[in-house]
């Protein structure tokens, strides 16, 4: 089952403006990651903001994560047509010994020129 | 690019035969772990592999069976295919002290 939930599912914007994505999950976490997958082929990280941290940034990307509320969200900024792709967000729970990714379902992210 | 490389990119098969997709990892990462995508879904973790062990497994039936080489590179084995097989297999390498996953570009599997 997923761990994770994105919000929204789906998102159209055009380009130059910002786009925000959020991702919920259940249990605690060692660390949290967002991916890149552009047309259903391997994905790409990103990021990746451990569970003492509060805020990160790269390049065009700001991540946050709020434990207590158990959510991140990912914001682009400036975006381009390029950033058309599936965002998903994936945790590494604190509990057991390997370091397996418990991905969400994603968000399409849909940027026009 | 990763470095992650997987072979085939494509497949068709049909029920009730077995698959194996092949997985060679980033230079230097020792863990190779292995998800299932199925369509407009997120990647769901199989199992992973740290020096030719299987460290970590999800909810997946025992016909789902891998193996890591010397060299670190994997396999992943389907036996008995069902419909529901169909999806995209992704392969991931990382160190096993970082938490860093590289993807390869991964295998479509089409069962029919």
């Amino acid at each position: 089952s997923q761990q994770g939930e994105e919000d929204p599912q789906a998102l159209s914007i055009q380009e130059g403006e910002n786009a925000t994505m959020n991702c919920s999950y259940k249990t605690s976490i060692n660390n949290l990651q967002w991916y890149r997958q552009n047309s259903g082929r391997g994905l790409v990280h990103l990021i990746l903001i451990r569970s003492n941290e509060r805020e990160k940034h790269s390049g065009r990307l700001r991540v946050t994560l709020d434990t207590s509320k158990k959510s991140s969200s990912l914001l682009i900024t400036a975006s381009r047509a390029a950033d058309t792709a599936s965002y998903f967000c994936a945790t590494v729970p604190s509990e057991g010994s390997s370091y397996k990714l418990i991905f969400g379902s994603g968000t399409r992210l849909l940027v026009r020129p | 690019e990763t470095g992650v490389t997987q072979s085939p990119t494509h497949l068709i098969k049909t029920r009730g035969q077995q698959v194996t997709l092949r997985c060679s990892s980033q230079s230097g990462h020792n863990t190779v772990s292995w998800y299932q995508q199925a369509l407009g879904q997120g990647p769901q973790f199989i199992f992973q592999y740290y020096r030719e062990e299987e460290n970590g497994r999800g909810n997946f039936p025992p016909r789902f069976s891998g193996l890591q080489f010397p060299n670190y590179s994997s396999e992943l084995n389907v036996n008995a295919l069902e419909l529901d097989d169909s999806a995209l297999y992704l392969c991931a390498s990382s160190l096993w002290d970082r938490e860093t996953q590289y993807f390869g570009p991964g295998t479509r599997l089409l069962v029919l």
